[in-house]
């Protein structure tokens, strides 16, 4: 079963606008990471954030940690029509299993020009 | 860098037929990735190898899925004898699992249509 759980599955916004997509997960995670993937592409990294910290930037995004609530958030400030794409949140555990991630379902974002 | 290449990139076969796809890793990269990507069960990791060594393939949904990693720089699964039910987008993903990330390193992907 997956890992974590993306909300919402689905989003869609003007361009401009700032999209949030929220993730949850179940175990404890040595890191979580936000991976995008454009219409018949692979996924591509987008930020790693580490459990002992709760908030990252990396230009227009915006990744919080909560690991009492087992949750993560990504932002997308200032939103355009190419950041339409699946987003998908990952977790890695650490320890035997450090290089493996656990991937949710996604959130569909749809950003119109 | 080349960045992570798989063959095929589209693959229509029909049921009961042998399908091996195949996987290049990034060069340095020790721990190679598969998954499974589709609609109904999302991204779903099949198997992973450590240094060519299979770790974890629990994800592997039954017997006639195999994956094999001779060498650091070439994997495959192999699907024998396919099924309708095989159809879907296969991913390989390397990475170097270290101290400070263990962010992965996806293909493009095999898409794989079984009649």
């Amino acid at each position: 079963s997956q890992q974590g759980e993306e909300d919402p599955q689905a989003l869609s916004i003007q361009e401009g606008e700032n999209a949030t997509m929220n993730c949850s997960y179940k175990t404890s995670i040595n890191n979580l990471q936000w991976y995008r993937q454009n219409s018949g592409r692979g996924l591509v990294h987008l930020i790693l954030i580490r459990s002992n910290e709760r908030e990252k930037h990396s230009g227009r995004l915006r990744v919080t940690l909560d690991t009492s609530k087992k949750s993560s958030s990504l932002l997308i400030t200032a939103s355009r029509a190419a950041d339409t794409a699946s987003y998908f949140c990952a977790t890695g555990a650490g320890g035997t299993s450090y290089g493996k991630l656990t991937f949710g379902q996604g959130t569909i974002l749809t950003v119109h020009p | 860098d080349a960045g992570v290449i798989q063959s095929p990139r589209h693959e229509v076969t029909e049921m009961g037929q042998e399908v091996t796809l195949r996987c290049k890793p990034i060069s340095g990269h020790n721990s190679l990735f598969w998954y499974r990507q589709t609609m109904m069960r999302g991204l779903e990791l099949l198997i992973y190898f450590n240094n060519n060594v299979p770790i974890d393939d629990s994800g592997m949904p039954e017997d006639r899925f195999s994956a094999k990693m001779p060498n650091a720089s070439f994997s495959t699964l192999k699907i024998q004898p396919s099924e309708p039910r095989d159809s879907a987008v296969y991913f390989c993903a390397s990475s170097l699992p270290g101290l400070a990330s263990n962010e992965q390193f996806f293909g493009p992907g095999t898409r794989l249509t079984v009649l």
